[in-house]
């Protein structure tokens, strides 16, 4: 069963450029996760997704950040414009469905804002 | 709000010795709890998920116990073998909605 892909795994870009991250889930899974995961810190909740419908999207700084779920499956997460305070590993994730939580997670992608 | 803390932040073991995580939570009233694997600059791998009604699950190894009355968790690891060198990061799942609350996790380091 292939896992949760994500691109690109590394991006460097200068503080007010945009930047978008792509997540593939596990195939059938109705749910998908992004977080914020800082050095050092555990993964922060970003935004999820039931569906192409947000379940839950109270950490996400709306200002700078946008997310989208087209047609339920695949997931692009946007930052523009960054803030230096963005560097991190951003994670998707992955569940069948939220009852069963059990997540899946993609490599991540690791984010360097100069 | 829910606060996960997980002690130590670090350790290191000589390779056989058996060791235990530790993971706290402040509000009891979780869904369950998830014990997760990160290496270098990989993703996260499952390791075991409690579900609120039970004590504890085993894998191989690995056994984690919950103790929701408490706040507690434990991940115990029997006979650490070198490839067992990773952050170790507990979660808890407040609904059925899935969002998890993640400690900032254990460094292991099981020295050969």
């Amino acid at each position: 069963e292939a896992g949760v892909a994500q691109s690109p795994r590394y991006k460097i870009i200068e503080k007010r450029q945009s930047v978008a991250f792509w997540c593939n889930p596990i195939s059938g899974h109705a749910t998908l996760y992004w977080y914020q995961q800082i050095l050092g810190q555990g993964p922060k909740l970003l935004i999820q997704f039931q569906n192409n419908g947000v379940v839950d999207d109270s950490q996400l700084p709306k200002d700078r950040f946008s997310a989208e779920r087209l047609k339920g499956v695949d997931s692009t997460l946007k930052i523009q414009p960054a803030k230096l305070e963005d560097s991190a590993v951003y994670l998707c994730a992955s569940s069948l469905l939220s009852g069963y939580n059990e997540q899946f997670f993609g490599p991540g992608t690791r984010l360097t804002v100069l | 709000k829910q606060e996960v803390t997980q002690i130590p932040a670090a350790l290191s073991v000589p390779e056989g010795e058996n060791l235990v995580l530790n993971c706290s939570f402040t509000d009891s009233a979780i869904y369950n709890l998830q014990w997760f694997r990160q290496d270098p600059g990989k993703g996260l791998t499952s390791l075991l998920l409690i579900q609120s009604s039970q004590r504890e699950q085993t894998s191989g190894r690995l056994n984690a116990s919950l103790d929701k009355s408490s706040g507690r968790s434990t991940l115990y690891i029997a006979a650490s073998q070198p490839g067992d060198s990773a952050t170790y990061l507990c979660a808890v799942s407040l609904s059925n909605t899935g969002k998890l609350i993640f400690g900032q996790g254990t460094t292991l380091q099981v020295k050969p």
